[in-house]
């Protein structure tokens, strides 16, 4: 089946530092990711769709400068957020879509604590 | 905008009892819906979907829901709980299989002894 890799699975970084976190589907072609974010006990967020070659699209409310989005192939998606504080300490998830067979695969997600 | 409600924060069942965990969405158009689980510090884990073919779908460990339009609702369902069932559940709602997924504010499932 559809497996989608995520790492790492948890980062500890200095406040001021930036942190990528990459996201690869190992037997499809993710022609879209979605990266989301999860406060504890809450939902998922969605924060960015990106497709392959193109520019991500980010939700209302998203800074995009902040959370940098790269999809540069069709296996590969990166997330780097960007002189991390403190409040940008969640718990990151990407979802990853092939063809109609595969649907949405999620990846385990990533733990950052900025401190 | 496509979006869906999860009644109750918490639910809890005792071991071997019906879990009903529900569900009601809103969508413009016929919608994709699914199930997740997650447990602590994990991913996520589809356990059914429905894309508008048959209304009753099953999925993994046992788990049913049923696509009823007029109720506009996806509840959950499975026969007997068991300990393992213990996590967090979400359900979502798509509207087109290249669309985003929006996700419900999940349901804590604990499974009384």
């Amino acid at each position: 089946g559809a497996v989608v890799s995520q790492h790492p699975s948890w980062v500890i970084c200095k406040s001021g530092t930036s942190v990528k976190i990459e996201c690869r589907s190992l037997d499809f072609q993710a022609t879209t990711m979605f990266w989301y974010r999860q406060f504890p006990k809450q939902s998922l967020m969605l924060m960015a769709t990106s497709n392959e070659g193109s520019k991500a699209t980010y939700e209302q409310g998203v800074e995009k400068d902040k959370f940098l989005i790269n999809h540069a192939s069709l296996t590969l998606s990166t997330l780097t957020v960007t002189s991390a504080h403190p409040e940008d300490s969640s718990f990151y998830i990407c979802s990853a879509r092939g063809t109609a067979s595969y649907g949405y695969t999620f990846g385990s997600g990533t733990r950052l604590t900025v401190v | 905008a496509q979006s869906v409600t999860q009644l109750g924060s918490h639910v809890s069942v005792s071991e071997g009892a019906l879990v009903l965990l529900r569900c009601n969405y809103s969508s413009s158009v016929p919608p994709y819906l699914f199930w997740y689980v997650q447990y602590p510090n994990q991913g996520l884990q589809l356990l059914l979907k429905y894309t508008s073919a048959a209304t009753l779908v099953k999925g993994i460990n046992d788990f049913e829901a049923e696509f009823k339009k007029s109720e506009t609702s996806f509840h959950l369902t499975k026969p007997s709980a068991h300990m393992s069932d213990a996590a967090e559940y979400f359900c979502a709602v798509s509207e087109g299989w290249d669309d985003k997924i929006i996700f419900g504010k999940g349901t804590r499932l604990h499974i009384l002894p």
